[in-house]
């Protein structure tokens, strides 16, 4: 069955490191998105692709980045971790076609200490 | 002011009730509107799809949109234990520039709604 995965899905990290969260899917989506999840926040966009070379900004991007290759994966980097960017993460990708489903991963559990 | 608002309870009630949750939102570009569940430690499922304003109804779910008040809701009828989870609302635009922006989602706070038998 086509899926979508996240890894690693838990992690604990130091201040100032460099953080790379994966997400690979396997419905030939062209759109991926990254999320992350808050109390009181609900989900936030970080970062968006539409296909092979287009990535775009969401409402909460600074300190993280994303590059896509592939139609089958989007990492996403935290450039230099900070206590702020603990949270759950979560990858989602769609068809790009209003009614289609859009599946979110299972989450990446990112704590930094 | 975010762009969607809900009340994220806690929200208890016994097995067969009907439950009714709830958001507003202040884009009027908005939509599509959906309800999406989340057990936890799990992703968000899709639960509801709905474009534009009326009701959607499947099984004990039914979806209600009403445009001119920007105010959606979900009703859950005969709720069970199985229907623990926290419910999001989730609202998307029409296509962008770019492409489209479907799947560009402006989620609420999401509901935690406990069913105890």
């Amino acid at each position: 069955d086509a899926e979508i995965t996240q890894s690693p899905r838990h992690k604990i990290t130091e201040t100032g490191r460099q953080v790379t969260l994966a997400c690979h899917q396997t419905w030939n989506h062209n759109n991926m998105f990254w999320y992350r999840q808050d109390l009181g926040h609900g989900l936030r966009l970080i970062h968006y692709s539409y296909g092979v070379q287009d990535t775009n900004k969401g409402e909460v991007s600074d300190g993280y980045s994303v590059s896509r290759s592939n139609t089958e994966d989007l990492p996403l980097t935290l450039e230099s971790a900070a206590s702020s960017q603990t949270s759950v993460y979560f990858c989602a990708s769609s068809v790009g076609t209003p009614g289609n489903t859009i599946y979110f991963g299972e989450g990446s559990w990112l704590t930094v200490v | 002011q975010k762009e969607v608002e809900q009340d994220p309870g806690p929200l208890s009630v016994p097995e067969g009730a009907i439950v009714s949750l709830n958001c507003t939102y202040s884009n009027s570009a908005f939509q599509y509107f959906m309800w999406y569940r989340q057990y936890s430690r799990k992703g968000p499922e899709l639960l509801m799809y709905t474009y534009s304003s009326g009701n959607k109804e499947d099984g004990r779910f039914t979806a209600q949109v009403d445009k001119s008040s920007k105010y959606i809701s979900l009703f859950i009828r005969d709720s069970q234990p199985s229907d623990s989870a926290t419910y999001l609302c989730a609202m998307s635009s029409r296509a962008d520039a770019g492409g489209t922006s479907y799947g560009k989602l402006t989620f609420g706070q999401g509901t935690i709604l406990t069913v105890h038998p």
